[in-house]
């Protein structure tokens, strides 16, 4: 079956903008993930959803930072007035149990 | 706060040669701890689970091992091919009731042919 997909795959954008990161699970997962793997660096979780609960967003690095899960679904990741330092890959994982099904990550350049 | 680290950084093997890939953890209460694999410009995928209250597990080439109470694991790739050739990360879940996954910077293996 369809694993989880995200888009865009890339995304270049100008210091000061904003931006939405897509991120289709694995249908009937209930729980979602947002990690972000900067160069250099390990992944580090920012947000998860499980079901219909609060998400935990104790790993969101700033305000800037948001995600929702729409329907129990689609997940939209928004990065404002975007930094340079936000340049990373973010990836997107899915679950029903307990491993994480990741999709192919959307790469952000920051200029 | 749970910390991860994968020695080495870096490895090139030549091809046919076994391998030892090291993750140690500093909380050895943990949940299970994964191995996952990672190409240039792909996702994650996850080779081989291992709950707590295992010791090891096996999946064709590759065998975990786990030492909870050391915080130590061991990824084992027999006979090495050119295919192998990625990043490997270890990624540990810290108790039941936790779903994040911290992870280790990962050690980059190149199998020269």
């Amino acid at each position: 079956g369809a694993g989880v997909s995200q888009s865009p795959s890339n995304k270049v954008t100008e210091k000061g903008k904003d931006v939405e990161l897509r991120c289709d699970p694995i249908s009937g997962h209930t729980a979602l993930y947002w990690y972000r793997q900067s160069l250099g660096q390990g992944l580090e979780f920012l947000i998860y959803f499980q079901g219909n609960s609060a998400p935990d967003k104790s790993g969101l690095p700033s305000d800037r930072f948001s995600a929702e899960r729409t329907g129990g679904s689609v997940s939209t990741l928004t990065i404002q007035r975007t930094q340079q330092e936000d340049s990373a890959v973010y990836l997107c994982a899915s679950s029903n149990g307990r491993t994480q099904y990741f999709g192919p990550g959307t790469r952000l350049l920051v200029l | 706060k749970q910390e991860v680290t994968q020695i080495p950084a870096a490895l090139s093997v030549p091809e046919g040669e076994n391998l030892v890939l090291n993750c140690s953890f500093t909380d050895s209460a943990i949940y299970n701890l994964q191995w996952f694999r990672q190409d240039p410009g792909k996702g994650l995928t996850s080779l081989l689970l291992i709950q707590s209250s295992q010791r090891e597990q096996t999946s064709g080439r590759l065998n975990a091992s786990l030492d909870k109470s050391s915080g130590r694991s061991t990824l084992y790739i027999a006979a090495s091919q050119p295919g192998d050739s990625a990043t490997y990360l270890c990624a540990v879940n810290s108790g039941a009731g936790s779903y994040q996954l911290t992870f280790g910077k990962g050690t980059k293996l190149s199998v020269i042919p």
